[in-house]
């Protein structure tokens, strides 16, 4: 399985966009690249998920670099609410599912 | 949906003693798993399973035993409790298929003393 690198921890200014980065340079041409938050000791949080194409939801855009091997994680507008642990994995289509988060990034929204 | 329900959501429990953490979802999902965090750190696979009657290991097994006889239900056995094992767990499911998230139950917190 394809494992990712983040960093440890990062500060970003309340209203501003947070830009997470995952490098996952390992990554198969069947793998998923997802992204999760955890909130204090809170179950994770699905926020967004893509293949190959740059994906938009409500909470977050994705960007995924054209030989896949690194993404961002884009929350446009932060608020102190994002303030969280951001986990980005790599998923296999239908593959092994043992799959593991490391220690995410740590993301403070500074007011 | 409930989605996934895990119980109890706090335990202590004595060395030695033996307990099962409950987990069951109602989306009928193949996948399930249970994960383990401690203070400060990363979610870490303990077991999981990709359908009834199916399942594996994961990175920290030693001292856990499941089992899956339904879709539903995932249920996590202590067989004798040691305070290494004083963590919060989580148990997830999917559908099994990349293009699907996991959801997550909220959590029980496990004491041993």
């Amino acid at each position: 399985d394809a494992k990712t690198t983040q960093p440890p921890s990062m500060d970003c200014a309340e209203g501003r966009a947070a830009n997470l980065p995952c490098n996952h340079s390992t990554i198969s041409g069947n793998e998923y690249v997802y992204w999760y938050r955890q909130i204090h000791s809170q179950g994770p949080q699905y926020i967004i998920h893509g293949l190959k194409n740059n994906e938009t939801n409500e909470m977050a855009s994705l960007i995924i670099t054209e030989d896949r091997k690194s993404s961002t994680l884009i929350l446009p507008h932060a608020t102190l609410r994002d303030t969280a642990v951001y986990y980005c994995i790599v998923r296999p289509n239908f593959g092994n599912e043992k799959l593991t988060f490391g220690t995410g990034t740590r993301l403070t929204i500074i007011p | 949906n409930a989605g996934v329900t895990q119980t109890p959501k706090f335990q202590v429990l004595k060395t030695g003693q033996s307990m099962t953490l409950q987990c069951a979802q109602d989306m009928n999902h193949e996948y399930m798993s249970w994960y383990r965090q401690d203070p400060g750190m990363g979610l870490r696979l303990i077991h999981y399973s990709v359908g009834a009657g199916i399942t594996d290991q994961g990175e920290v097994p030693n001292g856990y035993n499941v089992s899956r006889s339904t879709t539903e239900d995932f249920p996590l056995r202590l067989l004798s409790a040691a305070p290494s094992q004083t963590s919060v767990y989580f148990c997830a499911s999917s559908f099994r298929t990349g293009n699907y998230g996991y959801t997550f139950g909220s959590g029980t917190r496990l004491t041993v003393v």
